[in-house]
């Protein structure tokens, strides 16, 4: 069975700095999918970015981007340039490849971007 | 992106009494949905799977005469949560993806308060 971990329950940054949420996952698979998602207040789920394990380059959305250690099983998030709107919980997951699998979930972490 | 909308998004129920909560994709035929269940500061519990035309995967410990789960179109799933009681309080999330597709396309959630 997948296991996703997330160390960090909660974190902070300043408005406009760099923040790094870090996620670890076990699995025995070759063929996977990694992403972050977020969910804010509202709690509606939303896709940060995602990872295809088969892809050596470090997937990158604006001012999202991932640090993907395929060997060590690690899937880092970094958010540059913090802003008030990525106050929220993140979510690191694991899906197996081949399709309209299921998501495998870490604890989450809490991010507050302090002003 | 595809858009999944869940009704209602929120409602209250007297013990003993059952509450259905739909999850729709409104532009795009969801052969597979996926339910989760939420606690406060807690993350995504998966509780199963359904694709569309067959009977739901119940994950490990989730009651499947509890939780009764008909997928019986292409952008239409229920969750029917039977005699219902204050412990089945929770937030409640779907999620849907297209054949073969690795992304899913979450609801806003709905949250059922048991009184």
């Amino acid at each position: 069975a997948q296991t996703v971990t997330q160390s960090q329950p909660e974190m902070s940054v300043q408005e406009a700095e760099t923040v790094t949420l870090s996620c670890t996952y076990d699995t025995s698979e070759n063929n996977y999918y990694l992403f972050w998602y977020k969910q804010p207040p509202s709690r509606q789920m939303i896709l940060v970015i995602r990872q295809e394990a088969y892809k050596q380059q470090n997937a990158t959305e604006n001012r999202f981007s991932v640090n993907f250690q395929k060997a060590a099983k690690s899937f880092s998030l970094k958010i540059s340039d913090s802003q008030l709107g990525d106050t929220a919980m993140y979510f690191c997951a694991f899906m197996k490849g081949g399709g309209s699998e299921k998501l495998v979930f870490g604890k989450g972490t809490k991010l507050t971007v302090n002003p | 992106g595809a858009v999944v909308s869940q009704h209602p998004s929120w409602v209250i129920c007297k013990s003993g009494t059952s509450v259905k909560i739909e999850c729709r994709s409104l532009d795009f035929q969801a052969t597979t949905m996926f339910w989760y269940r939420q606690f406060p500061k807690q993350s995504l519990m998966l509780m199963a799977t359904s694709n569309e035309g067959s009977k739901a995967t119940y994950e490990q410990g989730v009651e499947k005469d509890k939780f009764l789960i008909n997928h019986a179109s292409l952008t239409l799933s229920t969750l029917t949560v039977t005699s219902a009681h204050p412990e089945d309080s929770s937030f409640y999330i779907c999620s849907a993806s297209s054949s073969g597709g690795y992304e899913q396309f979450f609801g806003p959630g709905t949250r059922l308060t048991v009184l």
